[in-house]
């Protein structure tokens, strides 16, 4: 079993659809991070949460630490939505690298 | 300010030879990350800096593999007789510091590397 899974594995959706997506993770963490990958295009950081919620613009990532579940929304979904969100796990120990989802590809149609 | 830049962005090498991938992370950042995004796989972390020195080797998949950092900025990964395997996309990240408060990685945009 994968220390971070993700669910769905690919979400394809209309345009203004509420989108979510989940994370599990089973490891200590100190942080959790969302991130956004575009094809053929570079990584982005959406949000880094160790605690409650945060929102930014349509986006909201949420976690709740006891169950070790975070989620990620898109409110009013855009075409330009369109990418590939993965859920990274910054573990607690050591170099506190992040160990990373296998990432859910959205697909937001016009 | 730059961000994470890497070069080369895209490599074509043949099995066998030796390739240098090159990271210059955020001016400031002490903290360096390589990671590794193979075709179809996700992103796997395959070694960490605090400053020059390595803490933590552990994600590297075998002893052709290897990386170094220089002067607490550019960092080079060095793949020795490359396998058709080690095609992937190989990606940088930076962050202000390593451990404690965990601050936010900011990654680069990644070197294509394409082993015929």
């Amino acid at each position: 079993k994968n220390e971070v899974e993700q669910s769905p594995q690919n979400l394809t959706a209309q345009e203004g659809e509420f989108i979510t997506i989940n994370c599990s993770y089973s490891v200590g963490i100190s942080a959790l991070h969302w991130l956004q990958q575009h094809p053929g295009g570079g990584i982005v950081s959406l949000f880094m949460l160790s605690s409650g919620k945060k929102k930014h613009g349509r986006l909201i990532a949420t976690i709740n630490i006891q169950e070790k579940h975070s989620s990620l929304h898109i409110t009013a979904s855009h075409p330009r939505d369109s990418a590939v969100y993965i859920c990274a796990a910054r573990v607690i120990q050591g170099a506190q690298k992040l160990v990373f989802g296998q990432g859910t590809r959205l697909t937001i149609n016009p | 300010g730059a961000g994470v830049s890497q070069s080369p962005s895209n490599k074509v090498t043949e099995k066998g030879k030796d390739v240098e991938l090159r990271c210059d992370p955020i001016s400031g950042h002490t903290a360096l990350y390589w990671y590794r995004q193979s075709l179809g796989q996700g992103l796997e972390f395959l070694i960490y800096f605090q400053g020059n020195s390595a803490p933590d080797k552990s994600g590297l998949p075998s002893d052709r593999f290897s990386a170094e950092r220089t002067g607490g900025s550019v960092s080079t990964l060095t793949i020795q007789r490359t396998q058709q395997e080690d095609s992937a996309v190989y990606l940088c990240a930076s962050s202000l510091v390593g451990s404690g408060s965990g601050y936010e990685q900011y990654f680069g945009p990644g070197t294509r590397l394409t082993v015929t």
